[in-house]
């Protein structure tokens, strides 16, 4: 059971506009930043958002991310194939006084 | 250009002690701010963060997993060593390591390695 909630699955068609939430608490979300994590089947992770809304270099403006109280949300328009992956978010959490992750989102392109 | 490789054993037996090793170029873990952590991933499931070490020798770890953990550091050798003692089958998985730049905050794990995978059986 992941300290972050994230829904399992999210379903998307080429050019729409998809979010994938993650809902955690006080003592995490709700204090901290977020992070987003973009992750394909036998590679490592690649940060996709940190600092809640910045992008690194490279990572396209499709990917755009927000917060509100304790729960934030990815969202990617203009969805297309190659965005297929696993989704994960993460946080600070100051009562484990460590990151925590969400349980990941599984990314369909239809 | 940032770089982390993870070493170790693909296989433990349980109740072995797993030691895994980060080495990474690049970057100096002396410098102000940087920090190297490991994370894990049972197979189709979740991340899970295990621990992290600061360029001051500062030390951080999973709660549920501290009795378990020990995280060092080799500057001289750009390395990271994390111990992980008495395996079990359910520490079967992929062990990252992960860079946390300067300016980062504590989830900003900005370069990873490729992750090494460990299994535990007899």
């Amino acid at each position: 059971q992941s300290v972050l909630t994230q829904p399992p699955s999210a379903s998307g068609t080429p050019g729409q506009r998809v979010t994938i939430s993650c809902f955690g608490s006080s003592s995490n979300i709700g204090t901290g930043a977020v992070t987003w994590y973009q992750q394909f089947p036998g590679t490592a992770p690649r940060l996709l958002i940190y600092r809640s809304y910045d992008r690194p270099s490279g990572v396209p403006d499709r990917f755009s991310g927000s917060k509100s109280g304790t729960s934030a949300s990815l969202a990617i328009s203009g969805l297309q194939s190659e965005d297929e992956a696993d989704y994960y978010c993460a946080a600070w959490d100051d009562s484990l006084n460590g990151p925590v992750f969400g349980g990941g989102t599984k990314l369909t392109v239809l | 250009q940032v770089t982390l490789r993870e070493s170790g054993p693909a296989l433990v037996k349980p109740t072995q002690t797993l030691t895994l090793t980060c080495t990474f170029s690049g970057f100096s873990l002396t410098t102000n701010g940087v920090c190297v952590n490991w994370i894990r991933q049972p197979p189709g499931k979740a991340l899970e963060w295990l621990a992290r070490i600061d360029w001051d020798d500062d030390k951080y770890y999973n709660t549920s997993l501290k009795t378990r953990l020990t995280i060092s550091k080799d500057t001289s050798r750009n390395q990271v060593v994390l111990t992980m003692t008495n395996m079990d089958p359910l520490d079967t998985g992929t062990y990252y390591c992960a860079r946390i730049p300067y300016d980062g905050s504590g989830t900003h794990f900005d370069h990873w390695g490729q992750g090494t995978l460990v299994t535990v059986s007899s």
